[in-house]
């Protein structure tokens, strides 16, 4: 049974600061693995989505790395902004099983003015 | 194009009523989530559509949940006898073809309270 583990819980930087979220999946037999946000109360917004061939992929300020072999997964926010505020999820989908996503519980951004 | 949508957004019912949540997925996604989402925790897993077809109910927790897709676009979740531990946000998701390969999307949720 797929379980994903974030590290931090929480986070509370200076704008401006680069930092790394950290997620570990414990099957290595992924499909992808996903990165979301949620703001309170709100849905989640998907961010990066990486195939299980593919080691990174980018968006803006937001790069996410995938080492399956370690069943790990960072995502990098460069330039951190209190906009970036929000509770950041990672999820993987397991090969042999459904097309369901196994989610961590988060990690929870502050980022201060 | 407009994306999942989910009705209603806030559910306020009774220890032992029923109740029906909706999902409208992203026109032309074959492909329907539906997860739970308790205070604190990520999304757990509740069913999963190909279609009309659920192809996944592993997650559905008792026989008191039930889902519906009869014509491969809406989606009901439907909740017999609420009970008190029911009380979260069930959230929908819907995917082009299937999650292993495309992106979900998720509508904004649907907040149940069983008093």
């Amino acid at each position: 049974k797929q379980e994903v583990t974030q590290i931090p819980a929480a986070l509370s930087v200076p704008e401006g600061e680069n930092l790394v979220l950290n997620c570990s999946f414990t099957d290595s037999a992924i499909y992808n693995l996903q990165w979301f946000r949620q703001d309170p109360g709100k849905g989640l917004t998907s961010l990066l989505l990486i195939q299980s061939s593919q080691r990174e992929q980018t968006s803006g300020r937001l790069n996410a790395s995938l080492d399956k072999s370690s069943g790990r997964s960072t995502l990098y926010i460069a330039a951190s902004q209190p906009g970036d505020s929000a509770t950041y999820l990672c999820a993987s989908i397991t090969q042999g099983g459904s097309e369901k996503l196994v989610f961590g519980k988060g990690t929870k951004l502050t980022v201060n003015p | 194009g407009a994306g999942v949508s989910q009705t209603p957004s806030n559910k306020v019912t009774e220890k032992g009523k029923y109740v029906e949540l909706r999902c409208d997925p992203i026109s032309g996604h074959t492909a329907l989530y539906w997860y739970r989402q308790s205070l604190g925790q990520g999304p757990e897993f509740l069913i999963y559509f190909q279609g009309t077809g659920a192809a996944d109910d592993s997650g559905l927790p008792n026989d008191r949940f039930f889902a519906v897709r009869p014509e491969g676009s809406v989606s009901t979740l439907k909740i017999q006898r609420t009970e008190r531990g029911d009380s979260a946000v069930y959230l929908c998701a819907s995917s082009s073809k299937r999650g292993s390969t495309d992106t979900q999307y998720f509508g904004p949720g649907t907040r149940l309270t069983v008093l």
